[in-house]
């Protein structure tokens, strides 16, 4: 079964400091990876990766995928208390729409 | 566009009732799919729809659960009879296939209590 696994499952730092959370899959076969952002409500985009090595940036968070070993990883940057939210990572599988296989999550929190 | 847009917002019911969650997606958008996220288990996929269509619906945990797209604008998700582990925020999204972007337009949920 496929499976995407996220870590760590929860993380406090301060404001200023900063993150690096993990998405690891075992997936036979795949189209994208994802990353939402969830604050209190619906979760919201922030990458797609499709490609090996090729880090997509926005502002203080960037992010790669590394299809070789099977993983992503999410950098935020000097991190604020607005960025305090469960961070999803997804797979897109092939022929199947856009249906997404979710990780449990990783819940970050950020204090002043 | 007002985006993905869920109704209720919030649902108590008590033990045995019916609940029929509303979702209607973003207009133009060929694809729904209905999740449920919990504490335990994260975001699972119940059921998704293509042009109205159900494509995949191994997600669904029971035959008490079912949905239905009877048109391109409105999809529902009924529970009958509710029991109190089907309590959890249960989410819509909606995407456009034909962009190829991958992303899901989420809606803000329905938080569901059975009592």
């Amino acid at each position: 079964e496929d499976k995407v696994v996220q870590s760590p499952l929860s993380l406090v730092v301060h404001e200023g400091d900063t993150v690096t959370l993990n998405c690891s899959y075992e997936v036979t076969n795949f189209r994208s990876l994802l990353w939402y952002k969830q604050e209190k409500k619906a979760p919201t985009f922030l990458f797609m990766l499709t490609s090996s090595g090729i880090e997509k940036k926005s502002g203080r968070l960037s992010s790669i995928l590394d299809k070789k070993e099977l993983f992503s990883i999410l950098n935020i940057t000097a991190t604020q208390t607005g960025d305090s939210a469960i961070y999803l990572c997804a797979v897109e599988l092939p022929n199947a729409g856009n249906m997404l296989t979710f990780g449990g999550g990783t819940r970050l929190m950020v204090k002043p | 566009d007002a985006g993905v847009i869920q109704s209720p917002r919030h649902e108590v019911t008590e033990m045995g009732q019916e609940v029929t969650l509303r979702c209607k997606p973003i207009s133009g958008h060929d694809y729904l799919f209905w999740y449920r996220q919990t504490m335990m288990r994260g975001l699972e996929l119940l059921i998704y729809f293509n042009n109205n269509v159900p494509i995949d619906d191994s997600g669904m945990p029971e035959d008490r659960f079912s949905a239905k797209m009877p048109n391109a604008s409105f999809s529902t998700l009924k529970i009958q009879p509710s029991e109190p582990r089907d309590s959890a925020v249960y989410f819509c999204a909606s995407s456009y296939r034909t962009k190829n972007t991958g992303e899901l337009f989420f809606g803000e949920g329905s938080r569901l209590t059975v009592l």
